[in-house]
């Protein structure tokens, strides 16, 4: 079965602080990966899409300098929160694109900030 | 822009009730819809979806129904368990990308 692995699981950083984020998929080749944050209640917002060979698309409000990702192959994703403050507080997801175009999820990477 | 509606932000049954969890969906053309579930301290988990015009997708004794004509696709599942306790989320995917609903927590009291 597709299964997607997201480590660490947890993470604390100190304010201004930078840390990073692994994405895996197992199984299945992820043509490819969305990076999601999930809010506090719930909600959840599309950081960026990232294709393989292709230029990594964010969304109003993200932005390279702030969250960089790499993407280097079909199984393998990886994002970092630079200068992390509490409004990046979250649950960081990853969501890694099988066949009929269904995004698969890892558990996420919480992160907090002090 | 593409968007997808939840009515119900919680659910509280018994166990064996019969549950609907209301999605409407605002998109052009065919989007396809999915459904997903959300237990505690995991990733949303992938349901089942449907792509084309009165579509039946199920899992877990859970289905819905791509409905073009009313922009729906309304989660039911006709006895549930105290196992089904969980948040559920549905969602539109477009260009590679999947926009979700508010969420419905469903609670189940044995």
């Amino acid at each position: 079965g597709a299964l997607v692995y997201q480590y660490p699981r947890r993470t604390i950083c100190k304010s201004g602080t930078s840390m990073r984020m692994e994405c895996q998929a197992v199984g299945f080749q992820a043509t490819s990966v969305a990076w999601y944050r999930q809010s506090p209640q719930k909600t959840f917002e599309l950081i960026a899409l990232s294709t393989v060979n292709s230029a990594i698309k964010y969304e109003q409000n993200f932005t390279q300098e702030k969250f960089p990702i790499s993407h280097p192959n079909l199984s393998f994703s990886s994002m970092t929160v630079l200068n992390a403050y509490l409004e990046d507080r979250g649950l960081y997801l990853c969501g890694a694109r099988a066949s009929q175009n269904t995004l698969y999820f890892g558990a996420g990477t919480r992160l907090s900030v002090l | 822009g593409d968007s997808v509606t939840q009515t119900e932000g919680q659910v509280a049954l018994s166990e064996e009730d019969f549950l609907t969890i209301h999605c409407n969906y605002s998109a052009s053309g065919y989007p396809a819809l999915f459904w997903y579930v959300q237990y505690p301290g995991e990733g949303p988990q992938f349901l089942f979806r449907a792509s084309r015009d009165k579509e039946k997708g199920s899992s877990r004794g859970f289905e819905a129904t791509y409905d073009k004509g009313t922009t729906s696709f309304h989660l039911r599942k006709a006895s549930v368990q105290e196992s089904d306790s969980a948040v559920y989320y549905c969602a539109l995917g477009t260009q590679g990308k999947l926009i979700f609903g508010q969420g419905t927590k469903l609670s189940i009291k044995p």
